[in-house]
C-alpha cells in the first residue's frame, strides 16, 4: 500500500511569486491535513481538509489556501511568497474521525524562498 | 486552547540504555488522545506510540513505553534499550478526541526533543 505521497520534494521560489504543493493521500484516506515546519515556530498546522471540505483551519494569513479534490488529492498554494515561508511542508492523511484513527504523514516539500 | 510541551530540547543516551523523553499538556478536555512521532533525518514523521486518555494502562510497543500522567497531564517517553536508529528528533504531539471540537484529526505539536545516541 502506498504511504502518503508530496510533490514536489524541493522548491526554490522567488519573494512575491506563488507555490502551489501536492498531496496525495493514502488510498482510503479522506482526511487530510498540511502543517508548516519551521525551525523557529516548530509544526504549525494549516489546515485540515475532508470530503473535499476545509473543516478546520489554523491561524495562517489569507495567502495560504488549499483545496481537496473528489480522489481526496489535496493541494495547498501560498500568494505572495514572504522569506518567511521558508519551511518545510508536511502533509498527514488519515482514516475518517474514529477512536483509532492515526495520520501517516508524507516526506514533506521543502521551500526555500530567495 | 491546548498547549503541548516538551522542556528537553536536546537529549543524549548511550546505546541499550534507556532514556526518557518528558510532555506535559494543559487542556480542558477530558477525552482526547496524545502521541509521540519521531522524525529522523529524513524527515518523515513516523508514529511511534499512542495513549488514549480514557484508557489508564500506559501504552507499549516493543522497547517503547509511556507513563501517562492524567491528573498530572503528563506524557513521558521511555527507549529502552536504546539503538542507533534512535536518533531523531521526538515530538509529543495531541489530539481533541470524539467527544470535543466536531471532527478533526488536527495535531498540536510540543517543540520536539532531538535524541543523540553514542555508540
Amino acid at each position: 500500500k502506498a504511504g502518503v505521497t508530496q510533490t514536489p520534494r524541493y522548491l526554490i521560489k522567488t519573494r512575491g511569486q506563488q507555490v502551489t504543493l501536492s498531496c496525495s493521500p493514502i488510498s482510503g484516506h479522506r482526511s487530510v491535513s498540511w502543517y508548516q515546519q519551521t525551525p523557529g515556530q516548530g509544526l504549525q498546522f494549516l489546515f485540515e481538509y475532508f470530503s473535499e471540505t476545509q473543516r478546520n483551519k489554523g491561524n495562517f494569513p489569507g495567502r495560504f489556501s488549499g483545496r481537496q479534490f473528489s480522489n481526496s488529492r489535496s493541494e495547498m498554494n501560498v500568494s505572495t511568497l514572504e522569506l518567511g515561508d521558508s519551511a518545510l511542508y508536511l502533509c498527514a492523511s488519515s482514516l475518517e474521525r474514529a477512536r483509532n484513527t492515526e495520520a501517516f504523514f508524507g516526506q514533506g516539500t521543502r521551500l526555500t524562498v530567495v | 486552547a491546548q498547549t503541548v510541551t516538551q522542556s528537553q530540547p536536546e537529549m543524549s543516551v548511550q546505546e541499550a540504555e534507556t532514556v526518557t523523553l518528558s510532555c506535559t499538556y494543559d487542556t480542558s478536555e477530558s477525552d482526547y488522545y496524545l502521541f509521540w512521532y519521531k522524525q529522523p533525518p529524513s524527515r518523515q514523521m513516523i508514529l511511534v506510540i499512542r495513549q488514549e486518555a480514557y484508557k489508564q494502562q500506559n501504552a507499549t510497543e516493543n522497547r517503547f513505553s509511556v507513563n501517562f500522567q492524567k491528573a498530572a497531564k503528563s506524557f513521558s517517553l521511555k527507549i529502552s534499550d536504546s539503538q542507533l536508529g534512535d536518533a531523531a528528533m521526538y515530538f509529543c504531539a495531541y489530539r481533541t478526541g470524539l467527544n470535543y471540537g466536531g471532527a478533526t484529526n488536527k495535531l498540536i505539536f510540543g517543540t520536539g526533543t532531538l535524541l543523540a545516541v553514542q555508540p
